[in-house]
């Protein structure tokens, strides 16, 4: 069974600061997606990374997909409690027809 | 605006009571997904189906079936309910058959099983 780890669990910061959260995996992917889950939300695509050292920035987000594309990392600048919420990677995988989640990181920004 | 909805936000039953979970969504999406959502899990997909009367099994079917008689409705069943299916439910739908579309889902529902 493929696995998206993802560190931290839990974060918990105030305003202002910087984080990453990393999505790890020992299998190789296609591409890879961030989306990010509000209570009582579904979850929505931040953004797709395809390209092997490929980076992305949305604003104060930055997303990088590793070299070898098994791992990404979500860099967070400048937190703000709009970011607070579940962020979840989800690889797409060459051996099957499925996305893989990760299993999250919980991140709280308090003001 | 793409829109997923679910037919419940909460639901409670007792054990062995049969649920259904309703799933619709009105972009003309060939694939519907299941998912369930348990903390520090992820998203683990229960069955997903790329066209009507089709469906496939995810990574945990057992104890769940599903039903895709019209396009746009994706239904998810529980012949009968199990404490350990208590859990957020979330459906999602992508236009096309690459892995890498964009996955849009439902609010979830969060089903209770006594």
């Amino acid at each position: 069974t493929q696995l998206l780890e993802q560190s931290p669990q839990f974060l918990s910061i105030q305003e202002g600061e910087n984080l990453t959260v990393y999505c790890n995996s020992s299998s190789v992917f296609s591409s890879l997606q961030w989306y990010r889950q509000e209570p009582g939300e579904g979850p929505v695509l931040l953004v797709t990374v395809v390209t092997g050292g490929e980076v992305k920035k949305l604003k104060r987000l930055t997303f990088q997909f590793g070299d070898a594309r098994k791992d990404s990392s979500l860099h967070i600048t400048a937190a703000q409690p709009g970011d607070t919420g579940l962020y979840l990677c989800a690889g797409a995988s060459y051996n099957t027809d499925k996305l893989i989640f990760g299993t999250g990181t919980r991140l709280q920004v308090f003001p | 605006d793409v829109k997923v909805t679910q037919s419940s936000r909460y639901l409670v039953k007792r054990t062995g009571e049969k649920v259904f979970l309703e799933c619709v969504q009105d972009m003309d999406h060939e694939n519907m997904f299941w998912y369930r959502q348990d903390p520090g899990l992820g998203l683990r997909l229960i069955y997903f189906s790329y066209d009507v009367k089709m469906k496939e099994k995810g990574d945990i079917p057992e104890g769940y079936s599903v039903s895709r008689e019209k396009k746009e409705r994706f239904s998810l069943i529980l012949e009968s309910a199990s404490t350990n299916q208590t859990s957020m439910y979330l459906c999602a739908s992508t236009p096309g058959t690459s892995d890498s579309d964009t996955q849009y889902f439902g609010p979830g529902t969060r089903l209770t099983v006594l």
